[in-house]
């Protein structure tokens, strides 16, 4: 079947150190995002990606980042700068024109100790 | 710019009786419209969308919503309540901008069942 999967589903990081969500999709969908999910807050967009080897700063990027090297794969990378890190973190595909509506995997739940 | 306002942040309905969330929306051209369900610790699933064609559409599980330009509404229905429904809703648009999609979320809308 296909899907998106993210790993793993809880993380825990002591703070000061760096942290890499993994997001691996095989729907062959062109497009894929990351979102932040804080209670009563919906999404907000961290970082998205239309092509491999090219990727756009969504509404709260500071203190991420990302690669997408493969169609497949693009994985997050919460870095020591970003101060609040605690949260949800989903991970979404679609075809590049996003008229189908998104795919979300189970997402990655963060908690820095 | 688009924003996305759900109007209601919890509903309680008891098992049986009808589900309605409500959702208005502004956008400066014609969007795409999407509610998605959230069960917790768990993805977003797709219950249905809106992209130009019949105004009422029918998604999964019985919910329906329907497209109303006059309102810029997109409230979500679903005639009887079952417990499997307690969850989270979230409507979404998703609006053509000058090289991509871009989505916005509402900030959803909790309900819960009573038996």
């Amino acid at each position: 079947d296909g899907g998106i999967t993210q790993s793993p589903k809880y993380l825990f990081r002591k703070e000061g150190q760096n942290v890499t969500l993994s997001c691996e999709q095989n729907l062959n969908h062109d497009a894929m995002y990351w979102y932040r999910q804080d209670p009563g807050q919906g999404l907000r967009l961290i970082y998205y990606s239309q092509i491999v080897n090219d990727f756009q700063k969504g509404d709260i990027a500071e203190g991420y980042s990302v690669s997408r090297e493969k169609k497949e794969s693009f994985p997050l990378t919460v870095t020591s700068a970003q101060k609040n890190p605690t949260a949800f973190y989903l991970c979404a595909s679609s075809i590049s024109s996003g008229l189908g509506g998104y795919t979300f995997g189970s997402g990655t739940r963060l908690t820095v100790v | 710019a688009q924003s996305v306002t759900q109007l209601d942040s919890h509903v309680s309905v008891s098992e049986g009786t009808p589900v309605l969330l409500r959702c208005n929306y502004s956008s400066s051209y014609s969007p795409s419209l999407f509610w998605y369900v959230q069960h917790p610790n768990k993805g977003l699933q797709l219950l249905l969308k809106y992209t130009s064609a019949a105004t009422l559409v029918k998604g999964i599980n019985g919910f329906e919503a329907e497209f109303k330009k006059s309102e810029t509404s997109f409230h979500l229905t679903k005639p009887s309540a079952h417990m499997s429904d307690a969850a989270e809703y979230f409507c979404v648009v998703s609006e053509r901008g000058s090289n991509d999609y871009k989505l916005s979320f509402g900030a959803g809308t909790t309900v819960t069942v009573r038996a």
